[in-house]
């Protein structure tokens, strides 16, 4: 069955930077686009970017364009999260998500999330 | 941006009745070639990552119960839960997918028991 599991979560100062990683297992990775959404504590959801099977495309939502990268390796079947210049409104639970697509769509599989805190 | 507003911010029902949540979006999600509205429904549980409820606006996902539909057309969406479980208490959230990203959700609806 398809399997997201994030790591690379936690603790780190405004300023500094981080990496989320995403290892998927269970469907052909390489044939879908894949999302990074986030959840800050209490809050609703935030498309953050989206990345397409092949990763020629990618998306961000202005608030971390120039600051965030998402990036895939289809060998390693793994999604990642480049966050720099991290700033505590960037804190919430960072969610990889599946789309059925090869471009980006609606998300049928997500991870169980990793938190980011940004705190001095 | 397209802007998501769902209807009501939060919502208690009664066991077996009826539960319907809105979803406003700022312009248009029906792609007029395809005749299809790019409009999902997801169901947020506490301590739990989202799950696709409904796709396409109207298209149950494989597994969901049958008591949840999705319609409307355009701007103007439902999602219903026709007889309201003990299970069904969570988060609902809209997200439009028309188009190039950004791809934004709605803030969500909380559904209670009454």
């Amino acid at each position: 069955q398809v399997q997201l599991v994030e790591s690379g979560g936690g603790v780190v100062q405004p300023g500094r930077s981080l990496r989320l990683s995403c290892a998927a297992s269970g469907f052909t990775f390489s044939s879908y686009a894949m999302y990074w959404v986030r959840q800050a504590p209490g809050k609703g959801l935030e498309w953050v970017a989206v990345m397409s099977f092949d990763g020629s495309i990618k998306y961000y939502a202005d608030s971390v364009k120039g600051r965030f990268t998402i990036s895939r390796d289809n060998s390693k079947n793994t999604l990642y999260l480049q966050m720099n210049s991290l700033r505590a409104e960037d804190t919430a639970v960072y969610y990889c998500a599946k789309t059925p697509t090869r471009s980006g769509s609606y998300c049928d599989y997500w991870g169980q999330g990793t938190l980011v805190t940004v705190s001095s | 941006d397209i802007v998501m507003t769902q209807s009501p911010d939060s919502l208690a029902v009664s066991l077996g009745e009826r539960a319907t949540i809105n979803c406003k979006s700022s312009q248009s999600v029906l792609y007029s070639s395809n005749n299809k509205n790019y409009l999902a429904w997801y169901q947020q549980k506490p301590g739990q990552p989202p799950k696709l409820l409904i796709y396409w606006a109207s298209t149950r996902e494989s597994g969901v119960p049958d008591r949840f539909s999705g319609s409307g057309s355009g701007t103007d969406f439902t999602l219903t839960i026709s007889s309201l479980q003990a299970e069904d208490v969570a988060v609902y959230f809209c997200q439009q997918y028309y188009g190039a990203p950004p791809y934004t959700f709605g803030q969500g609806t909380k559904l209670e028991i009454k």
